[in-house]
Parts: C-alpha cells; sequence; structure tokens
C-alpha cells in the first residue's frame, strides 16, 4: 500500500543553517506530494506541494522536488530562521485505489536556535 | 465559515466516559477526513467520507470509535467508553471532491481530548 517516510527528528539547526529533511514514498497511482507544517500550538498547514514529476514546490524560502525516479520530496531551505520552528510532514494524495486518501509521514520537529 | 471549525478545543473527561467531537468542515468540501495525532507521534488516520460514498472506517481503532456525517456537511466523531490511550489531539481536515483541485487538506486546529 502507498505510504511516506520521513527523516526522524528532532532536528536541531543554528539559525541561517542549510536545511534538508528526507521524504521517500510508496504508492499504487500517481500521487500528489505535499510538506505540511505545524507551528507551536497550531493546527497544519499547507507549507508546498508537487503534483506531477519534476515539479518544484516552493514556499517562504522552502523547496522541494517531485523525483519520481528516487520515489523523493525532499525539503530544503538555504537559511532557516528561529520562526522556522515546527514539526513538519510529508504526505501524499493518491487517488487509487479507492477515493481521494492521504497518507502522511511521521513528523520531523525542527528546532532553530539563535 | 472560512476555515474548518472543530468544537471543543478542549475536553477533559473521565475514563469510561462517553465523549463526542464535532468538525464544521469547509462549505462546499465533499472530503473529510479524521486523524488522530499522540503526544510525539505522527498523524493517525481515523476515518473517511467522501460525498454520498461509504465512509472509509478502516482507521478506526476499535469498535468504541464511530463517526457520522449528517447532510453531506457537519461531522460528529464519538468515542464511547473512554480509555487513558484515547488522549489526544483529534484533527479534522477536509478537502475538495477528487479531481475538483489539486487534494489539498485544509485542518482545523484539533480538540484536545483528555482521559483521566
Amino acid at each position: 500500500g502507498d505510504s511516506v517516510t520521513q527523516m526522524e527528528g528532532p532536528v536541531t539547526l543554528s539559525e541561517e543553517a542549510f536545511l534538508t529533511i528526507n521524504c521517500t514514498y510508496t504508492a499504487t497511482g500517481y500521487p500528489s506530494l505535499f510538506w505540511y507544517v505545524q507551528y507551536p500550538g497550531e493546527g497544519l498547514q499547507l507549507l508546498l506541494k508537487a503534483t506531477k514529476a519534476d515539479d518544484k514546490g516552493s514556499n517562504k524560502g522552502f523547496e522541494a522536488t517531485y523525483r519520481k525516479e528516487t520515489t523523493s520530496f525532499h525539503l530544503e531551505k538555504g537559511s532557516v530562521q528561529v520562526s522556522d520552528s515546527a514539526v513538519y510532514f510529508c504526505a501524499l494524495s493518491d487517488q487509487f485505489p479507492t477515493g481521494n486518501q492521504f497518507y502522511f509521514g511521521t513528523g520531523t520537529s525542527l528546532t532553530v536556535i539563535p | 465559515g472560512a476555515g474548518v471549525s472543530q468544537s471543543p478545543s478542549n475536553k477533559v473527561t473521565e475514563k469510561g466516559k462517553d465523549v463526542e467531537l464535532r468538525c464544521d468542515p469547509i462549505s462546499g468540501h465533499t472530503a473529510l477526513y479524521w486523524y488522530r495525532q499522540s503526544l510525539g507521534q505522527g498523524l493517525e488516520f481515523l476515518i473517511y467520507f467522501q460525498g454520498n460514498s461509504a465512509p472509509d472506517k478502516s482507521g478506526l481503532p476499535s469498535d468504541r470509535f464511530s463517526a457520522e456525517r449528517t447532510g453531506g456537511s457537519v461531522s460528529t466523531l464519538t468515542i464511547q467508553r473512554t480509555q487513558q490511550e484515547d488522549s489526544a489531539v483529534y484533527l479534522c481536515a477536509s478537502s475538495l471532491a477528487v479531481g475538483a483541485g489539486t487534494g489539498e487538506l485544509f485542518f482545523g486546529e484539533g480538540s484536545r481530548l483528555t482521559v483521566l
């Protein structure tokens, strides 16, 4: 069945450091891929998405490229800020085998220190 | 409303009591999902409603859990005879119908359940 595997956390970085959070997926159909973010005390919100192979999603300085050959959707940011401290979830949406099902990774907690 | 609304935001109950959690999705969204987020854990899928189709209940952890969606809009998640391991944040999300959009999920802020 479909699944998402993402890098274990927690991750602690200094401000302005480079961030990579790895995400790989398994899917039977042609999924859309997402990164959701959960800031402390808040609900999950969409950070970025990509709907087909080679698409690059980007938002707030974060980027992720849909790599079908490696079944990956790694999240990157060139220079993190304290305000990026949050839990990041990789997810896929697949219309197969039934309906519009979503699968989430276990989340990666990021703490950015000044 | 503009977003997914969940109530109550916090619920403290005694072991063995029943609880009901409510979700009001974004108007026009035909897909509705319930997830559970336990401390330090990821999102655990519970149940999924799509329009008038039979719901996908494959994620419900036991027969103490049930959910319904009336009129294709508001949904209620019911937990009977609550146990301490039911303590978690219960998240509701909605999205447009299959093929009608990018498939993005819109989440509510969750209902935090504490079972004493």
